[in-house]
């Protein structure tokens, strides 16, 4: 099983500043034959259901502000927040769809210092 | 737009069993895999199973192989989860999710709100 690892559990950063949440899988989720990182990010709110964020590792899925934003290749991958907004506090998730079981990390709590 | 309303949630004793399902709307379900995901109360995201649009394929998550089935019904456009033996550590929310394919390895592009189930003698 591909294993995922997110760091750190909890940041606090203030309105308008950088947000950065780094997420680390066991091994590569790069698929050679079609160039593609098999990664996702998902937002998190109380009480709601996840919401993707990012796909491809780095492709903003519709609807979502600019302001999110993927890196990334094999292993290691970082979701930043370029200027933090109030109504982003939640829990972050990064996901490998690369080979089943299908796995996330542990989230990053994310709230406003 | 595209709409999944999960169902059939509810407190059960261990060892007792339990039929979800999920509604979907908004799109041609025939045409997207779909899975379960679960998360127990305070706690991350697990997947538990996955089902490609023709019924064809299906996979499962060790913790759960064995106990639940996932199946479909195409022209209800409605997603199934048997879950039997349950356990106190399947108390959870039961998220369906749709792929943004099918019969592939996919990011979950779509979720539900979700069905609580709770074990407990």
């Amino acid at each position: 099983d591909i294993v995922m690892t997110q760091s750190p559990d909890s940041l606090a950063v203030s309105l308008g500043e950088r947000a950065t949440i780094n997420c680390k899988s066991s091994q590569s989720v790069f698929y050679n034959s079609n160039n593609k990182n098999y990664l996702a990010w998902y937002q998190q709110k109380p009480g709601q259901p996840p919401k993707l964020l990012i796909y491809w590792a780095s492709t903003r899925e519709s609807g979502v502000p600019d302001r999110f934003s993927g890196s990334g290749s094999g292993t290691d991958f970082t979701l930043t927040i370029s200027s933090l907004q109030a109504e982003d506090v939640a829990v972050y998730y990064c996901q490998q769809y690369y080979s089943t079981p299908f796995t996330f990390g542990p989230g990053t709590k994310l709230d406003i210092k | 737009d595209v709409k999944l309303v999960e169902s059939g949630g509810g407190l059960v004793q261990p060892g007792g069993s339990l039929r979800l399902s999920c509604a979907a709307s908004g799109f041609t379900f025939s045409s997207y895999s779909m899975n379960w995901v679960r998360q127990a109360p305070g706690k991350g995201l697990e997947w538990v199973s996955y089902i490609s649009g023709s019924s064809s394929t299906v996979y499962y998550a060790d913790s759960v192989k064995g106990r639940f089935t996932i199946s479909r019904d195409d022209g209800k456009h409605s997603l199934f989860l048997q879950i039997n033996s349950l356990r106190d550590e399947d108390t959870a929310v039961y998220y369906c999710a749709r792929a943004y394919c099918d019969d592939c390895y996919s990011y979950f592009q779509h979720w539900g709100q979700g069905t609580l189930v709770t074990v407990s003698s």
